[in-house]
């Protein structure tokens, strides 16, 4: 069974910075599109970005662009999220996700499998 | 953008039929496919239909979905106890240029 474990999450004030990782275990993440979404207290789920299997391609949700840095290290097994300038309104639970979709075509695509999820506060 | 539009609850009776809808636009579920995902609270989102009407290995036929235009529907039949989640839709969205889910559906079970 795939295993994502994500890790980095905690409390941090405004304008501050954090890094999350995620790390798979009993498989290879390398062929795989990874994604981060995130889920606000009591509220929805928003895809946060995701990056290709090589790490050249990445796409971010626009109002989070410049501020978010999605980047992987298929060596470590692992996927990264930076966050800079946070602010209040980005606390929420982030979970890293393998994003799968038709080989025929991209736009249908999905979240197949989740990791249980990193707490993120952004308080003074 | 905003989210997809779904139905904040819903519920049911074992043993009943319920549905939960999905409603967006043409950059969105009239043009692409739509996925759903259960959540029960305080556990991660899991999938569970995706690409229009498509199962995971794993989730039981009790579950289906169609999609018609800009809207979805799911559909769980013979309601159990354990189906007491969150249900959200979601869908590759032409404007955002990235996924789009809906508000989320509480289903609770009588």
């Amino acid at each position: 069974e795939v295993q994502l474990e994500e890790s980095g999450g905690g409390l941090v004030q405004p304008g501050g910075s954090l890094r999350l990782s995620c790390e798979a275990s009993r498989f290879s993440l390398s062929g795989y599109w990874m994604s981060w979404v995130r889920q606000s207290p009591g509220k929805g789920l928003e895809w946060v970005a995701h990056i290709s299997e090589d790490g050249y391609e990445k796409f971010y949700v626009a109002s989070l662009r410049g501020r978010f840095t999605i980047s992987r290290d298929n060596a470590k097994n692992s996927v990264f999220l930076q966050m800079d300038s946070l602010r209040v309104e980005d606390t929420a639970v982030y979970y890293c996700a393998i994003m799968d979709y038709n080989r025929v075509w991209w736009k249908d695509n999905w979240f197949d499998a989740w990791g249980q999820g990193a707490p993120v506060t952004v308080s003074p | 953008q905003s989210a997809l539009t779904q139905p904040p609850s819903a519920s049911g009776t074992p043993g009943q039929r319920v549905s939960i809808s999905c409603s967006g636009s043409i950059s969105n579920l009239g043009s692409n496919t739509v996925n759903w995902y259960q959540q029960v609270p305080g556990t991660a989102p899991k999938l569970l239909i995706y690409s229009n009407r498509q199962r995971p290995s794993g989730v039981p036929d009790r579950f289906s979905a169609s999609k018609s235009g800009t809207s979805a529907s799911l559909v769980i039949s013979g309601l159990q106890s354990e189906d007491e989640a969150d249900y959200f839709c979601a869908a590759w969205d032409d404007t955002l240029s990235g996924p789009l889910f809906g508000g989320g559906t509480r289903l609770t079970v009588l």
